[in-house]
């Protein structure tokens, strides 16, 4: 079985560009998380998507948002990407909606360098 | 205050050494209790989950949580060069409809031959 796939691993953008990052959840997974990971701070959660509907969403500014397609695969926009926004991007996915009955399964994250 | 905190390390232990790691929370709504371990350069791998109060093991791996402490553990048996990475509690309450696994910081663990 496929685990969570994310694209692409590594890139490099210029502060004050956008970025889309991609996600291919475990087959069968309906729920969809993203978090950030950057240095010092730890995992710190973004957004989550069900069913095509984003259900909850952490504290970060309007300019990081995303999308859940119909096949269940997600979207994570970052809009005038600063300085700070360097950080591995990891996505992760769940058997059931808010996944307290069996945690999340991540992929291996995206990378992500603003200079 | 933080709602996980977690020492970060640096831990280093010889191997077959018995590892503790720990994380105190401040969320009594907290019901389900992780640990994660993370390679380098990899995302995190669910180790060990835990419903509520009490023991859970696993092979080398020992999890138990304490609610009334508000404190939560990992012991890992006999240690392993391969067991070196972060170690990553993370917990959540509201029977997940928030959606939003809370972590620690992580305590990065180095297991020496």
């Amino acid at each position: 079985e496929a685990g969570v796939t994310q694209s692409p691993t590594h890139l490099i953008k210029t502060r004050g560009q956008q970025v889309t990052l991609r996600c291919s959840p475990i087959s069968g997974h309906t729920s969809v998380y993203w978090y950030q990971q950057a240095l010092g701070l730890g995992l710190q959660f973004l957004l989550w998507y069900d069913e095509g509907e984003e259900r909850n969403r952490g504290n970060f500014p309007p300019r990081f948002s995303g999308r859940q397609f119909p096949n269940y695969s997600s979207e994570l926009n970052v809009n005038a990407l600063e300085l700070e926004d360097s950080a591995l991007y990891l996505c992760a996915s769940s058997l059931t909606p808010g996944g307290a009955d069996y945690g999340y399964t991540f992929g291996s994250g995206t990378r992500l360098t603003v200079v | 205050q933080k709602e996980v905190e977690q020492d970060p390390g640096p831990l280093s232990v010889p191997e077959g050494a018995i590892v503790s790691l720990n994380c105190t929370y401040s969320n009594s709504a907290f019901q389900y209790f992780m640990w994660y371990r993370q390679y380098s350069r990899k995302g995190p791998e669910l180790l060990m989950y835990t419903y509520s109060s009490g023991n859970k093991e696993d092979g080398r791996f020992t999890a138990q949580v304490d609610k009334s402490s508000k404190y939560i553990s990992l012991f890992i048996r006999d240690s392993q060069p391969s067991d070196s990475a972060t170690y990553l509690c993370a917990m959540m309450g509201y029977g997940g409809s928030q959606g939003n696994l809370i972590f620690g910081k992580g305590t990065k663990l180095s297991v020496k031959p």
